[in-house]
Parts: C-alpha cells; sequence; structure tokens
C-alpha cells in the first residue's frame, strides 16, 4: 500500500524557472493538501482541495498554483521560482469533514531555488 | 494570532526523563486534538489522538486537553533515544492545524 507518493523527492532550480510537483494518493481520500515546512515556521498550508474540481487557498498561496487532476491525483506549480520558495514540501490527503480524521503525508519534495 | 501556538524548542533530555510538550489554541470549535511526530527527512506520521477534554494513555504516550485552557499536552515517560523526533500538534474543522513543531532529542 503506497499510500501518498511525490515526486521528484529533490529538485535545484534557477530563480524564475518553473516546475511542478506530483502528488498521488491511493487511499480513496477526498481531501488533498500542499504544505510548505520551513524552519521554526512548522507546516504551512499552500492549498488544499476538498473534493475533485475544488481547490482553495491556503495560508501561503502566493507563487503557487494547483490542479486536482483527478481524485487520486493533486499537483502543486511553481510558474517563476524563487529563492523565498526553498522549502520542503509535503502533499497529505485525508477523508473529507470536520470529525476525526488523519492526515497522510507523503515523504516530501526538497527544493532548492538557487 | 496564529491559530495553534507551538514551543519550537528545542528540548534535549537525558534517556529516562520524563517529556512534556505543549501548545495551545484560540479557536474553540476544534474537537479533535492530534499529536505528529515526524522523523528527519520523513513526512509527519499520527502518533495519537483525543477528543473533547480529558486524557488518553498508550503505552510511554499520554495526551491532555484541557479546553477550558485551551491548552494540550503529551507526556513521554521513559524517553528513549528513538524517541527523538519533532512533535507537531494538530486540530482539525474541515482542515488542519498544524503546531510550528517541537525537536525533541533523547540523549542517551
Amino acid at each position: 500500500n503506497a499510500g501518498v507518493t511525490q515526486t521528484p523527492k529533490f529538485q535545484v532550480l534557477k530563480t524564475g524557472q518553473s516546475m511542478t510537483l506530483q502528488c498521488a494518493q491511493d487511499m480513496n481520500h477526498n481531501s488533498m493538501y500542499w504544505y510548505r515546512q520551513d524552519p521554526g515556521m512548522g507546516l504551512r498550508l499552500i492549498y488544499y482541495s476538498a473534493s475533485e474540481g475544488t481547490t482553495d487557498k491556503g495560508e501561503v498561496p502566493n507563487g503557487y498554483n494547483v490542479s486536482r487532476l483527478n481524485k487520486r491525483e493533486f499537483s502543486l506549480r511553481l510558474e517563476s521560482a524563487a529563492p523565498s520558495q526553498t522549502s520542503v514540501y509535503f502533499c497529505a490527503s485525508s477523508v473529507t469533514g470536520i470529525g476525526l480524521a488523519e492526515a497522510f503525508f507523503g515523504q516530501g519534495t526538497r527544493l532548492t531555488v538557487v | 494570532q496564529k491559530e495553534v501556538e507551538q514551543d519550537p524548542g528545542p528540548l534535549s533530555v537525558p534517556e529516562g526523563a520524563i517529556v512534556s510538550l505543549n501548545c495551545t489554541y484560540s479557536n474553540s470549535a476544534f474537537q479533535y486534538f492530534m499529536w505528529y511526530r515526524q522523523y528527519s527527512r520523513k513526512g509527519p506520521e499520527l502518533l495519537m489522538y483525543t477528543y473533547s477534554s480529558g486524557n488518553k494513555e498508550d503505552g510511554r504516550f499520554t495526551a491532555q486537553v484541557d479546553k477550558s485552557s485551551k491548552y494540550i499536552s503529551l507526556f513521554i515517560r521513559d524517553s528513549q533515544p528513538s524517541d527523538s523526533a519533532t512533535y507537531l500538534c494538530a486540530m482539525r474543522f474541515n482542515k488542519f492545524y498544524f503546531g510550528s513543531g517541537t525537536k525533541l532529542n533523547v540523549k542517551p
């Protein structure tokens, strides 16, 4: 059971380059999330999708776009990378609703923008 | 003010010590309180959760919620070097709200 799979695991970009981070889950979850994690800042929500076809901005959406391609896949795109976007990016998924739910995380993508 | 506040540490303790990790929160609508553990270079994983107020025990770990004070705690008894990780508190109402994480180092 793969859970949440992120690709790539590592990436180095030059300022101004674009790239897409891929995420797929095999747990039939409706909700998917993209977070960035920086030292001392914890997990900050970039975008989330409560169901296929819907996306909403989180705490730090500027500079990012997302696509919920289908129920399994949720991609994060950096159109013009900036050094401030150097971070570890985590994709997560969960069931939808206000009750108890566990967020399942991928292994992360370590992105460096030079 | 952030929805969830957590002391980032780091916290360094000797093996066998009792560890106390804490978070405060501002939204009284939160009912589910979780603790995630994140090892270095890995994604966070759910350690345990509690619903509403009270205590929950799982082996060496005890989670405590005080809704009147909007304060949650995680206690680790007889801490082991394998407990060295970052611990994140989290609450959920539609989406997840995470604390910034406390880095714990248990020295042999």
